[in-house]
């Protein structure tokens, strides 16, 4: 069965720092691997797609790597901005007979104080 | 263009009721998947639908049912609702089964 751990569950950083979210997977026979945002209360909004032959991707400020090996997938973030106050949510897809489902961990609140 | 888009956004009921949540994909996406999650959790996965056929089912008890119209929306319903079932209900749409998910903002379901 394939579990997805986040570290750590919250972080509490100043405007400008560089910080390094960290997502664990059980099962390295993934698909993709996505980050998500999600601000109280909303959706998901799609932060970086990874690819299984892929090992990482950018965005802006957002770099985002993947070790099928040895089951992690870390985010960086840039100089840290109030704005990136939200959680963020890592998803593996499960790919089977059954269709794909994503596989969520609980998320990492970050907090971005000014 | 147009995301995802899920109605109602918020929604009350009482134990026992019914309801149906609503969804509409990106415009050319074919397949759309329906989450739970709770507060504090990382989303669960309950269903995923592709050209109007169900592919997938997470765990979750046969109260919990779902289509997709030819039109590619689809709906979810919940029978004999339980105070458990209150979480935010989230709608995701992509191209193809294992392609990058787009989700919607999510419907609020609180059941008293």
């Amino acid at each position: 069965k394939q579990e997805v751990t986040q570290i750590p569950a919250a972080l509490s950083v100043p405007e400008g720092e560089n910080l390094v979210l960290n997502c664990s997977f059980t099962d390295s026979a993934i698909y993709n691997l996505q980050w998500f945002r999600q601000d109280p209360g909303k959706g998901l909004t799609s932060l970086l797609l990874i690819q299984s032959s892929q090992r990482e991707q950018t965005s802006g400020r957002l770099n985002a790597s993947l070790d099928k090996s040895s089951g992690r997938s870390t985010l960086y973030i840039a100089a840290s901005q109030p704005g990136d106050s939200a959680t963020y949510l890592c998803a593996v897809y499960r790919d089977g007979q059954a269709g794909t489902a994503l596989i969520f961990g609980k998320g990492t609140t970050l907090s971005v104080s000014s | 263009d147009a995301g995802v888009t899920q109605s109602p956004t918020h929604l009350i009921k009482t134990r026992g009721q019914h309801v149906t949540l609503r969804c509409s994909p990106i415009s050319g996406h074919k397949s759309v998947s329906w989450y739970q999650q709770v507060l504090g959790q990382g989303p669960q996965f309950i269903f995923q639908y592709y050209e109007k056929e169900e592919r997938g089912r997470g765990n979750f008890p046969d109260r919990f049912s779902a289509r997709q119209f030819p039109n590619y929306s689809s709906e979810l319903n919940v029978n004999a609702l339980l105070l458990g079932d209150s979480a935010l209900y989230l709608c995701a749409s992509s191209w193809g089964t294992n392609t990058e998910a787009f989700f919607g903002q999510g419907t609020r379901l609180t059941v008293v």
